[in-house]
């Protein structure tokens, strides 16, 4: 079991930047979950997928946020244009299925300059 | 809304002694309770969980007991060394989707 799998790890680049990030969730997991975390704000919510069908994106801060999940192993999350205020860490993370253990990625850490 | 409150958000104790770090919840209908560690710079990783119809989990030096009536759970962990040091941050599934976290616990193991 490879784990929940994001890319890049890191990524700096300068404000008005596209940004995507990648995850590749555990093979047979059918819930998918973005998260960003801060110092400030903790670990937030951003878009929850079932079945590649985005359920909630109520957390995602803005219209220049949008996430994909065109199949079951494979989710994008994409900012444009980018701000320093997006500088965080984003996890991705996949449950079984709801209610059962999620198991988180590695991360991305963003910098916006 | 929704909401699970954690503490203490920092926690200082020496190596072998205890530490319990407790979380109140405030959706009645959450019936799962993960807990989390978190490693500077790492990704949080599942220690330990617990469901709604049981009170308590032990796994080794780590358990886990809840208070369904208090709507609220504790995460103990006994005989403290300096490789527990992290944050752990507690969770609450609210029955639906959502894992409402908490805020976090540093926890620092001192030697």
């Amino acid at each position: 079991d490879a784990g929940v799998i994001q890319s890049p790890r890191h990524e700096v680049t300068e404000m008005g930047q596209e940004v995507t990030l990648r995850c590749k969730p555990i093979s047979g997991h059918n819930s998918l979950f973005w998260y960003r975390q801060t110092m400030m704000r903790g670990l937030e919510l951003l878009i929850y997928f079932n079945n590649n069908v985005p359920i909630d994106d109520s957390g995602m801060p803005e219209d220049r946020f949008s996430a994909k999940m065109p199949n079951a192993s494979f989710s994008t999350l994409k900012i444009q244009p980018s701000e320093p205020r997006d500088s965080a860490v984003y996890f991705c993370a996949s449950s079984r299925d709801r209610g059962e253990p999620q198991h988180f990625g590695d991360g991305t850490r963003l910098s916006i300059l | 809304g929704e909401n699970v409150e954690q503490h203490p958000s920092t926690l200082s104790v020496q190596e072998g002694d205890s530490a319990v770090i407790k979380c109140t919840y405030s959706d009645s209908a959450s019936n799962y309770f993960p807990w989390y560690k978190q490693e500077l710079g790492k990704r949080p990783q599942l220690i330990i969980d617990i469901r709604s119809n049981v009170g308590e989990k032990k796994d080794q030096r780590i358990a886990v007991t809840l208070n369904k009536t208090a709507k609220h759970f504790s995460l103990h962990i006994t005989e403290t060394q300096p490789e527990d040091s992290a944050v752990y941050f507690c969770a609450a599934f609210s029955g639906t989707y959502k894992y409402i976290f908490g805020t976090g616990t540093r926890l620092k193991v001192l030697a």
